[in-house]
């Protein structure tokens, strides 16, 4: 059981909106600012995509954003584009104990 | 660009050593810009930090974890290195290396199969 709680799977179609939901609690995800999402497709190395709060790394398009609520934290992901078809997975950090936790991941199907 | 690539044995015997060894290249670990972890993903189970390290050999650990792990760097070689002591099946992972920067991992490493079997 992961520490934080995200959907097994969602889906969509292309052009659609999606939102995968983090939940943790007031001692991770609560602190925005260290949570931070990836994506990963089959047999491919994790790709960063959101950090601090709504950072994007360089490459990684608009159509992928972030808002937050109490203890969850949701990546929308609009436009949705066939290659969007992958792994998505949230993490936060502790700094305090130096620590990170990670939810268990939900796979995206883009119909 | 930033790759990092783990080695070390697909098959461990339970109460062994895991060992594994990141190659870093594209950046440099002595630059001392970033943090170096390791990162793990048993069978239908969700990610688990295991650690990391820092070029002067710093270290921090997951507090959770039940073997004993060391984590080192060898900035001659731009690689990091993962043990785990006294191995169990619940140690059969993907182990992933990833560059640590703040609070996010920015580039990871695709993952190498580990199995705790005898």
């Amino acid at each position: 059981q992961s520490a934080l709680t995200q959907p097994a799977s969602v889906s969509g179609s292309p052009g659609q909106s999606i939102t995968i939901s983090c939940t943790g609690t007031s001692s991770d995800v609560d602190n925005y600012r260290f949570v931070s999402w990836y994506q990963q497709h089959p047999d491919k190395a994790p790709r960063l995509i959101i950090y601090e709060v709504t950072k994007r790394p360089l490459g990684v398009p608009d159509r992928f954003s972030v808002s937050n609520s109490g203890n969850t934290a949701y990546l929308t992901i609009s436009g949705l584009q066939p290659e969007d078809e992958a792994d998505y997975f949230c993490s936060s950090y502790t700094g305090g104990i130096h620590n990170w936790v990670f939810g268990g991941g939900t796979r995206l199907t883009v119909l | 660009q930033v790759q990092l690539q783990e080695s070390g044995p697909g098959l461990v015997k339970p109460s062994q050593t895991l060992s594994l060894t990141c190659t870093v290249s594209g950046d440099s670990i002595s630059d001392g810009r970033h943090f170096w972890s390791w990162i793990r993903q048993p069978a239908g189970k969700g990610l688990e930090w295991i650690g990391r390290v820092y070029t002067t050999g710093t270290t921090n650990y997951n507090p959770s974890l039940k073997s004993p792990v060391t984590i080192s760097v060898d900035t001659s070689k731009n690689q990091f290195t993962l043990k785990l002591a006294s191995v169990t099946a619940a140690d059969t992972a993907i182990y992933y290396c990833a560059r640590t920067s703040g609070s996010y991992f920015t580039h990871w490493g695709q993952g190498t199969l580990v199995t705790v079997s005898s």
